[in-house]
């Protein structure tokens, strides 16, 4: 069983649309990533989050510790947001577990 | 600018062959990473490296070899005893320590094609 679950595992929403990506984990972190993959591959770290919610243009991620819940929203979604986006959690270590991540198409 | 590059993008190899990957960063990160990507699967810990001349096999570290012989560099050699090399190989550098978790920075990427 992977420790790091996200849902769903494909979402297609048309331009405009408010989007949520779930991320659940089943051990104790020191910290939350939300990463987004680009059809060429490249992957670039959106927001590294403890506690709390962050917000960065129109994204906002948040992370209930209590609930092992994170969730990514995009607001007023557009076509360039079509990528994969990945939850991952660190644990006591510098390493890593990744979710399987989530295919977001944005139609216009 | 400062980053992350990797080369080849698309890597070709005969089976049996061992091939090297690159990967070089100037952000003046003291770690590195090696992940494997397959299809529906999330990335997998290859090998990493908090210090130059010292690194630690990750999740999947079999049939793989590394060196950190510079800060700046982190090459990773996929060997003919990986049973199934294709996929597509991300390397990443962070700082370390800090306790709450430190960014990654990631590569573009080679997409690895063993035929």
């Amino acid at each position: 069983k992977n420790e790091v679950e996200q849902s769903p595992q494909n979402l297609t929403a048309q331009e405009g649309e408010f989007i949520t990506i779930n991320c659940s984990y089943s051990v104790g972190i020191s910290a939350l990533h939300w990463l987004q993959q680009h059809p060429g591959g490249g992957i670039v770290s959106l927001f590294m989050l403890s506690s709390g919610k962050k917000k960065h243009g129109r994204l906002i991620a948040t992370i209930n510790i209590q609930e092992k819940h994170s969730s990514l929203h995009i607001t007023a979604s557009h076509p360039r947001d079509s990528a994969v986006y990945i939850c991952a959690v660190r644990g006591g270590s510098e390493k890593l577990v990744f979710g399987k991540g989530t295919k977001l198409t944005v139609n216009p | 600018d400062g980053g992350i590059t990797q080369s080849p993008k698309y890597l070709f190899r005969k089976e049996g062959q061992n091939v090297t990957l690159s990967c070089e960063q100037n952000l003046n990160h003291d770690a590195m990473y090696w992940y494997r990507q397959d299809p529906g699967q999330g990335l997998r810990l290859i090998y990493y490296s908090q210090i130059v001349n010292d690194f630690q096999k990750g999740d999947i570290a079999e049939g793989y070899s590394v060196s950190r012989e510079k800060k700046e560099s982190f090459p990773l050699t996929v060997t003919s005893a990986q049973k199934n090399p294709t996929a597509f190989y991300l390397c990443a550098s962070s700082i370390v320590g800090r306790g709450l978790g430190n960014e990654q920075f990631f590569g573009p990427g080679t997409r690895l094609t063993v035929l």
